[in-house]
C-alpha cells in the first residue's frame, strides 16, 4: 500500500518567514496530494491541494509543488502568521481507491 | 467547503458498554465516508472505509466485530464501539467523500472524544 512520509515533525518560524514541509509517496498510482490543517482540538481542514496533472499549484501565501518523478510534493508557505501555527498533514490518495494515506505531521509554530 | 457533522464531540462511558457516533454530510452526498483514529499528537490512521449500501472496508489490523460500521443513507455513517475498553479510549474522527464533478476532496467533522472508565 501507500507510505506517506513527512518532515520535520515539528517547525518553528519568525513571523513574516517562510515555512517548507516535504512528504515523499511511493505509489506511482497516486494521483491526488491534498494538505490538511489541523489547529488544537479541531478538525482537520483543507487548505490546498494538487493533482499528478500539474506541477504547482497556488493560492494566496500557499502553494504546493508536485516532483512525480521523484514522489516527493511540498507546501510552501510566505510572509507566515502567528494564525498559521498548527499541525499540517500531507496527504495521498492512489489512482485505485478513494482513501487517503495521511503523514505523520508537521507542528508549525510561528513565534512574534 | 461542504460541511460535515459528527456527534457526539465527547462521551464518557463504562467499561463494556457501546457507544454509537454518527456522522452526517449536510450539504452533499457521500457515498463513501471515512473513519479515522487519532491518538494525542497522532497523525490519522484510517480505521475503515464506509460504503454506502454496502458493508464497510476495514483496514489490517481493525478487528470489524468491535468497531461495526453502517452507512444506510447517502448522508449518514455510523460507527458504533461495541463493549468498550480502556484502550478503546481515543479521538475518532469521521470524514465524507465529495466526489460531484469529479472532485475527490475529503471533508471531516469535528471528532468525537471517548473516555472509556
Amino acid at each position: 500500500g501507500e507510505n506517506v512520509e513527512q518532515h520535520p515533525s515539528t517547525l518553528s518560524v519568525q513571523e513574516g518567514d517562510s515555512a517548507v514541509i516535504k512528504c515523499t509517496y511511493s505509489d506511482s498510482a497516486s494521483n491526488y496530494f491534498p494538505w490538511y490543517k489541523q489547529e488544537l482540538g479541531k478538525r482537520p481542514q483543507l487548505i490546498i491541494d494538487i493533482r499528478s496533472n500539474v506541477g504547482e499549484k497556488k493560492d494566496q501565501r500557499i502553494a504546493v509543488t508536485l516532483n512525480k518523478t521523484a514522489k516527493h510534493f511540498s507546501l510552501h508557505i510566505t510572509e507566515t502568521q502567528p494564525e498559521d501555527s498548527a499541525v499540517y498533514f500531507c496527504a495521498a490518495n492512489p489512482g485505485t481507491a478513494s482513501k487517503l494515506t495521511f503523514g505523520t505531521g508537521t507542528r508549525l509554530q510561528v513565534t512574534l | 467547503g461542504a460541511v460535515v457533522s459528527q456527534h457526539p464531540s465527547w462521551v464518557i462511558c463504562k467499561s463494556g458498554t457501546s457507544v454509537k457516533i454518527e456522522c452526517r454530510s449536510l450539504d452533499f452526498q457521500a457515498t463513501t465516508m471515512f473513519w479515522y483514529r487519532q491518538f494525542p499528537k497522532q497523525s490519522l490512521m484510517l480505521m475503515a472505509t464506509s460504503n454506502e449500501g454496502s458493508k464497510a472496508t476495514y483496514e489490517q489490523g481493525v478487528e470489524k466485530d468491535k468497531f461495526l460500521i453502517n452507512h444506510a443513507s447517502l448522508t449518514l455513517s455510523t460507527l458504533t464501539v461495541t463493549s468498550a475498553h480502556p484502550e478503546d479510549s481515543s479521538f475518532y474522527i469521521c470524514s465524507a467523500r465529495e466526489s460531484s464533478g469529479g472532485k475527490n476532496i475529503q471533508y471531516f467533522g469535528a471528532g468525537t472524544r471517548l473516555s472509556v472508565l
